[in-house]
């Protein structure tokens, strides 16, 4: 069973620049959370996706937004990037229904803004 | 009241040690309590997690402890090993574990020595 994939691995990026990352759940999951780690502040959730709809966002400016498809895939973008906005975002999935289902975390994508 | 305290920020044991970090939380609403493992280049992976009806639960050498009345849970890894060197995470949520983001600590560095 293929975990949660995410691409790409590595960015590089101008700041004033936007930026689009994408995941790819486990087949079956229908909930897609987004989370940023950096050293400083640790792990901190961005927002939450089920069945194509926002169900949770997190205490980050607008400039982070996201979306999902009705394949589960989802995306998020950051714009008008800022030098704090380098890090590592981890994207996770979840069946979505039922309890005590915990997340599994895609390797992340290093977002590097210079 | 949202935060989840995480001690120590690092650990050095020796291998066959046990290993021991704690955490700390203010929301009595949160109900699902996980603990997450991190290697270097890869998202954390869920290694155990407890609800708080219980108050131990166990699985091979890695052990919670939640003490409800005190708000603190703890992760014990007995007979460490060079390959438990790793970054780890507490969280909890609230909604069981399938709805509700994860609200994580800072992480405790655990190095394991030969």
């Amino acid at each position: 069973k293929a975990g949660v994939t995410q691409t790409p691995r590595y960015l590089i990026k101008t700041r004033g620049q936007q930026v689009t990352l994408s995941c790819s759940p486990i087949s079956g999951h229908r909930s897609v959370s987004w989370y940023q780690q950096t050293p400083g502040q640790g792990l901190q959730f961005l927002f939450e996706y089920f069945s194509e709809t926002q169900r949770n966002k997190g205490n980050f400016p607008g400039r982070f937004s996201g979306r999902q498809f009705s394949n589960s895939r989802s995306e998020m973008n950051v714009s008008t990037l800022e030098l704090g906005d380098s890090a590592l975002y981890l994207c996770a999935s979840r069946p979505g229904q039922g309890v005590f289902y915990g997340y599994t975390f895609g390797s992340g994508t290093r977002l590097t803004v210079v | 009241q949202q935060q989840v305290k995480q001690s120590p920020q690092s650990l050095i044991v020796q291998k066959g040690g046990i290993s021991i970090i704690n955490c700390a939380y203010e929301n009595t609403a949160f109900d699902y309590f996980p603990w997450y493992q991190q290697f270097p280049g890869k998202g954390p992976a869920l290694l155990i997690a407890i609800r708080p009806d219980v108050s131990e639960k166990k699985e091979g050498r890695f052990t919670i402890s939640f003490n409800k009345s005190a708000k603190q849970f703890s992760l014990h890894i007995m007979d460490s090993q060079p390959g438990d060197s790793a970054t780890y995470f507490c969280a909890a949520s609230m909604g069981g574990g399938s709805q509700g983001n994860l609200i994580f600590g800072k992480g405790t560095k655990l190095s394991v020595k030969p």
